[in-house]
């Protein structure tokens, strides 16, 4: 039974515009949130993170929103870079755990 | 070297055969973690090391015998592992998992069991 989910497998959007990764969980002990980004042939890549007492966490082009009652966050990116083409994880942790809980991934495309 | 490495990066390996898988982590973390990634599946987190002591066996098969003789290197030892298996092997480390999520990652390697 997965507890992080990113139910859209791929994402493909132009250069410039925006980009909006979803993830949804189901464990309501989770109270932080990371994103991670991950190219071909090397490993994943931390990007963003964010506790559950907040509701927002920007950084540069990248901005992570957490919806608690809905259970569900959302990782924007504005403006989209090809560069920014990559698999994009989703992943959780309960207070105290040292376990990520992630997700499957989805592979975002950036055209130019 | 940087951040965190893994060899081999590509590994065949038969059935019957050992081999073993070595992390090592020049971030001065004090955590070191394990984790498989198969076709389609989520990361799956196989083993923790806090401190070179096992914190976490995620329902591991003995098959997977982790080491971890100081705080920088953590191996992975195979023996008679079966062809589903074959997957990413990931390495990770962080500062202390009870204070800090964030996990820095290896380029992983890709193992193939024949």
């Amino acid at each position: 039974d997965q507890q992080v989910k990113q139910n859209s497998p791929s994402l493909s959007v132009q250069e410039g515009r925006i980009s909006i990764l979803n993830c949804d969980y189901t464990n309501s002990m989770f109270d932080y949130f990371l994103w991670y980004k991950k190219y071909p042939a090397e490993g994943p890549t931390f990007l963003i993170s964010i506790s559950s007492i907040k509701d927002k966490n920007e950084d540069g082009r990248f901005t992570v929103f957490l919806n608690k009652s809905a259970k569900h966050l959302s990782l924007h990116i504005v403006p989209s870079q090809p560069g920014d083409s990559a698999v994009y994880f989703c992943a959780a942790a309960e207070g105290g755990s040292e376990k990520l809980v992630f997700g499957k991934g989805m592979k975002l495309t950036v055209n130019p | 070297e940087t951040g965190v490495t893994q060899t081999p990066r590509h590994l065949v390996m038969g059935m019957t055969n050992k081999k073993s898988l070595k992390c090592e982590q020049h971030l001065g973390h004090n955590a070191m973690y394990w984790y498989k990634q198969s076709a389609k599946k989520p990361l799956e987190l196989m083993f923790v090391y806090n401190f070179k002591e096992q914190t976490e066996n995620n329902s591991v098969p003995s098959r997977f015998s982790p080491e971890c003789p100081n705080s920088s290197h953590l191996f992975l030892h195979l023996h008679t592992l079966q062809p589903e298996d074959s997957a990413l092997y990931l390495c990770a480390s962080s500062q202390d998992p009870r204070n800090s999520y964030e996990q820095y990652f290896g380029p992983g390697t890709r193992l193939t069991v024949t």
